[in-house]
């Protein structure tokens, strides 16, 4: 079965750079989220998107920024780099069907970004 | 503000004993809870998902109980193996938001 994509894996970066994460979530999902998971942590929620449509934000700094597109997949752009923003970044989507109710987050294996 | 705990934070116990994995929120205002499943920095795996009016769910070894009124889940693992050292992290879908809200995690090791 598909899973949702993310890539690239792995992505090292200069401070002040400019870096671009890329998400494909499973066909017919029609919801998309960003969390960022630093070392040592629990991932925290950065955004989500549904259909194409930014439907929550949490602590997303200012500098980043995301939207999906009319295929459904999702970029992550973050401009700026900082060395805490070293961390994984996890694509996740779901689907809810039309309903309030949703069935379950699948998430991709994520990007891995060093910022140095 | 939802609030995720899990007890313990880190287990180690030798191979085929049975586990209880611990997870309390303070809001029961939730859609479901998801038990997930993390290898040393690799992605996270779902392995079990309670509606809230759901009260387990089962799979495999994996046994996963809701008691939304009380704001706990629990992860039973059966007759548990090496290849279930994991860090396993609880995560709940509040109300009227996107977001899950994820537990600290327990970090499981099981040696032979």
């Amino acid at each position: 079965a598909a899973g949702v994509i993310q890539s690239p894996r792995h992505l090292i970066k200069e401070k002040r750079e400019t870096a671009t994460l890329k998400c494909y979530p499973i066909p017919r999902h029609d919801t998309v989220y960003w969390y960022q998971q630093g070392p040592g942590q629990d991932p925290q929620f950065l955004i989500s998107f549904y259909e194409k449509m930014q439907s929550d934000k949490g602590s997303i700094p200012d500098r980043f920024s995301a939207q999906q597109f009319s295929d459904y997949h999702s970029e992550l752009n973050m401009s700026s780099l900082e060395l805490g923003d070293s961390a994984l970044y996890f694509c996740a989507s779901s689907s809810t069907e039309g309903q309030t109710i949703n069935y379950g987050y699948t998430f991709g294996s994520g990007t891995r970004l060093t910022v140095v | 503000k939802q609030e995720v705990t899990q007890i313990p934070a880190a287990l180690s116990v030798p191979e085929g004993e049975n586990l209880v994995l611990n997870c309390s929120f303070t809001d029961s205002a939730i859609y479901n809870l998801q038990w997930f499943r993390q290898d040393p920095g690799k992605g996270l795996t779902s392995l079990l998902l309670i509606q809230s009016s759901q009260r387990e769910q089962t799979s495999g070894r994996l046994n996963a109980s809701l008691d939304k009124s009380s704001g706990r889940s629990t992860l039973y693992i059966a007759a548990s193996q090496p290849g279930d050292s994991a860090t396993y992290l609880c995560a709940v879908s509040p109300y009227n938001t996107d977001k899950l809200i994820f537990g600290t995690g327990t970090r499981l090791q099981v040696f032979p």
